[in-house]
């Protein structure tokens, strides 16, 4: 149980373009889900916490309008990487706590972003 | 401020025993999680203590003292899939995990 996919895996798209990236809980409902990058060699950094049918709560630095997260249902959250450049290339990843009980989160499997 | 500190790097031979450590510093605490990253992928969770001592978990062993804002990740019987970063994450009073920069294990036949 408690399994997150991402989707897609990863993608390489042209600067100033936008990329979705969706994360979803596929066996529970998770009211909250959070966003992360990781560029190499470094640690995860949160960038924002989705919650199901509000606005998105964004770590001091991360651009929300750059990041744009919807959480419209309790199962998926969007990430749209808005006019993406080189700068934005990094290893996106979910993750989702269970509803009720415990405070572990499960990851997505992540999603690498490569703009050229 | 918030840290987690833990060492970069850590070499070890297969079959041996390895401690990773890990001290924090949050803004209140509600637990300390140890995640399994390998190149590439996504963390993978592996234990999560809240009160002090230690919990086994097959080869993987984990301590934590509050007081002393410490905690280790104990891998017995190394085996070569070992090899990984290992990630030590402190989740404060908001529910919200701080992240270390994660240790990177490579393991020697």
């Amino acid at each position: 149980g408690a399994v997150v996919s991402q989707h897609p895996s990863w993608v390489i798209c042209k600067s100033g373009t936008s990329v979705k990236i969706e994360c979803r809980s596929l066996d529970f409902q998770a009211t909250t889900m959070f966003w992360y990058r990781q560029f190499p060699k470094q640690s995860l950094m949160l960038m924002a916490t989705s919650n199901e049918g509000s606005k998105a709560t964004y770590e001091q630095g991360v651009e929300k309008d750059k990041f744009l997260i919807n959480h419209a249902s309790l199962t998926l959250s969007t990430l749209t990487v808005t006019s993406a450049h080189p700068e934005d290339s990094s290893f996106y990843i979910c993750s989702a706590g269970l509803p009720r009980g415990g405070n572990e989160q499960f990851f997505g499997p992540g999603t690498r972003l490569t703009v050229l | 401020g918030q840290n987690i500190d833990q060492p970069t790097e850590m070499t070890a031979t297969e079959g041996a025993i390895v401690q990773i450590n890990c001290t924090y510093q949050t803004s209140g605490f509600n637990g300390l999680f140890w995640y399994q990253q390998h190149a590439g992928e996504a963390p993978t969770f592996l234990s999560y203590n809240v009160l002090d001592g230690l919990e086994e978990k097959g080869r993987f062993s984990s301590f934590l003292s509050r007081s002393k804002g410490y905690s280790y990740l104990l891998l017995k019987e190394l085996q070569m899939k070992d090899s990984a970063s290992y990630l030590c994450a402190s989740m404060d009073s908001n529910y919200q995990l701080i992240w270390g920069a994660g240790t990177k294990l490579i393991i020697k036949p």
